[in-house]
C-alpha cells in the first residue's frame, strides 16, 4: 500500500521569503503526484499534479514541484510567498493502474508573518 | 460554475439521532468519494463510488452509509452517530476521461459534532 509522509506539520515563513515543503512518498511503482491546498473554511484545490514526463511540475498560483524518484520525494515550492498563501497543503500520491485510490498526507500549516 | 456542492456545512447532533449529509455535483461525473478530515490524520477516505449503483469500502467505512442512485448524487448516511463521528467531512468528485486519478473536485467541507 502506498503511504505519503510530510515531516513538518507547521511552517512559518516571512512574506517575500521563499517557500519549500517537503513530501516523501512510499510505492512501488510510478506514481501519480498531488499536491492540494486548502484555505480556512473551504474544500481542498489542486494546486498541481504529476503523472509522468519534465519532473519539474508548475502549477496554479506560481508553485512548482520535482519529483525526485531517487529520494521519493515530491517536494512545493515557491521563490516568494504571498499573505494569501497562508493555508494547508496536502499532498497525495495515487496508484497507478489502480482507479482513484489516492492517500493523502496529514497536511503542512503555512502560517505567513508580514 | 462547476462545483461540489455538500449540505449541511455545520451540524451538531445527538449520538444514536441518524442524519445524511449530502452531496451534489454539477460536472457529469462519474467517480465520487467522501472523506473525513482530523488533526494530525490528514484525509481519510471512507467510501467510494466509480458510478451509480458501484460503490465500495474505502480506509475507514465503520459506521457509515452511501448510496449511488443517481450520478450527480451521494449522500453519507450515518445510522447511529457516535461522538468518534465528530470530524470535518468531505465530498469528491473526478471523471475518468482525465485519465486513473484525475485530480479530485472538492466540496466545501461539512463539520459534525456528535455529543
Amino acid at each position: 500500500a502506498q503511504s505519503v509522509t510530510q515531516p513538518d506539520i507547521h511552517i512559518t515563513v516571512s512574506e517575500g521569503a521563499s517557500l519549500e515543503l517537503r513530501c516523501n512518498y512510499s510505492y512501488g511503482a510510478t506514481p501519480y503526484l498531488f499536491w492540494y491546498v486548502q484555505s480556512p473554511g473551504q474544500g481542498l484545490q489542486l494546486l498541481l499534479k504529476y503523472f509522468s514526463g519534465d519532473t519539474l511540475v508548475q502549477g496554479i498560483k506560481g508553485f512548482e514541484a520535482e519529483f525526485k524518484r531517487s529520494q521519493s520525494s515530491f517536494n512545493l515550492r515557491k521563490p516568494s510567498v504571498h499573505w494569501s498563501d497562508a493555508a494547508e497543503y496536502f499532498c497525495a500520491v495515487g496508484v497507478s493502474g489502480g482507479y482513484q485510490k489516492v492517500t493523502f498526507g496529514i497536511g503542512t500549516k503555512l502560517q505567513v508573518i508580514p | 460554475e462547476a462545483q461540489v456542492t455538500q449540505n449541511p456545512r455545520y451540524l451538531i447532533t445527538v449520538t444514536g439521532k441518524k442524519l445524511t449529509v449530502t452531496c451534489s455535483q454539477n460536472m457529469n461525473h462519474e467517480y465520487m468519494s467522501w472523506y473525513r478530515q482530523d488533526p494530525g490524520l490528514g484525509l481519510r477516505q471512507i467510501y467510494y463510488s466509480m458510478n451509480v449503483e458501484v460503490t465500495d469500502k474505502g480506509d475507514v467505512p465503520e459506521g457509515y452509509k452511501v448510496s449511488r442512485k443517481e450520478k450527480r448524487n451521494f449522500p453519507l448516511i450515518l445510522e447511529s452517530p457516535s461522538p468518534n463521528q465528530t470530524s470535518l467531512y468531505f465530498c469528491a468528485s473526478s471523471s475518468p476521461q482525465g485519465g486513473y486519478n484525475s485530480p479530485l473536485h472538492f466540496g466545501n467541507g461539512t463539520r459534525l459534532t456528535v455529543t
